[in-house]
């Protein structure tokens, strides 16, 4: 149990599916991070979170949609995807992400992606 | 713009052997933050150390050890008497302490019984 909780797991989808990526902490964290992890490429930073607010976007494309109700959930809406696309998408938090984070960020297991 | 660069992506050891993972960083700032995780197969990324740029005092954690150097813009992570639930891929990373984390490309470590 890392603290930090991704469903599912594992999806596959096709180009013109619709789907949603779910993450949740109860760690009393304010700050919440999308980062996306593909072959032989460092982690990119995909989205940030601070106290619900999005503080941001990293030039990423449009048919990738996050969503942060509160300081606890965040969720990345998928609509049609690349092949490319397909990766391993993990989720951090962290205690507030304009302070250092003396403790680093605590990350979920992922959802590996697969398009189709 | 921050960047961190870990040049070896794979590396095989046999068991009790010492490993060396090599981690270096650009920042022009004076304050920063360095990190270094192990991500496992499960996926997740396990926080392992962070250092800050005004602490040059290596550490050792058990088997675990760091060098910090800011001459090289170097942060070196050690496993002394390597073991089979070694293997993982590590990642080095840096922060300017208010700004998200920048990660290398990772550094897949095997390590053979």
């Amino acid at each position: 149990e890392t603290g930090v909780t991704q469903t599912p797991r594992h999806l596959v989808m096709g180009m013109t599916n619709k789907k949603s990526l779910k993450c949740e902490q109860h760690l009393g964290h304010n700050a919440m991070y999308w980062y996306k992890q593909s072959a032989k490429k460092p982690l990119e930073l995909m989205f940030v979170y601070n106290f619900k607010e999005q503080t941001e976007n990293n030039s990423v494309p449009s048919r990738f949609s996050p969503e942060c109700p509160n300081s606890s959930h965040l969720f990345l809406h998928l609509h049609t995807l690349q092949p490319e696309d397909s990766a391993l998408y993990l989720c951090a938090s962290s205690q507030d992400s304009t302070a250092p984070p003396y403790y680093g960020y605590t990350f979920g297991s992922g959802t590996r992606l697969t398009v189709v | 713009a921050q960047k961190v660069t870990q040049a070896q992506t794979e590396i095989s050891v046999v068991e009790k052997e010492d490993v060396t993972l090599d981690c270096v960083y650009e920042t022009r700032d004076t304050t920063y933050y360095l990190f270094w995780y192990k991500q496992p197969p499960s996926g997740e990324l396990v926080f392992l150390i962070r250092r800050n740029s005004f602490d040059e005092q290596n550490e050792i954690s058990g088997r675990y050890s760091w060098n910090f150097q800011k001459s090289t813009s170097s942060f070196n992570f050690t496993i002394t008497a390597s073991q089979v639930v070694d293997s993982a891929v590590y990642f080095c990373a840096l922060s300017l302490g208010n700004t998200p984390l920048v990660f290398g490309k990772g550094t897949r470590l095997s390590v053979i019984a």
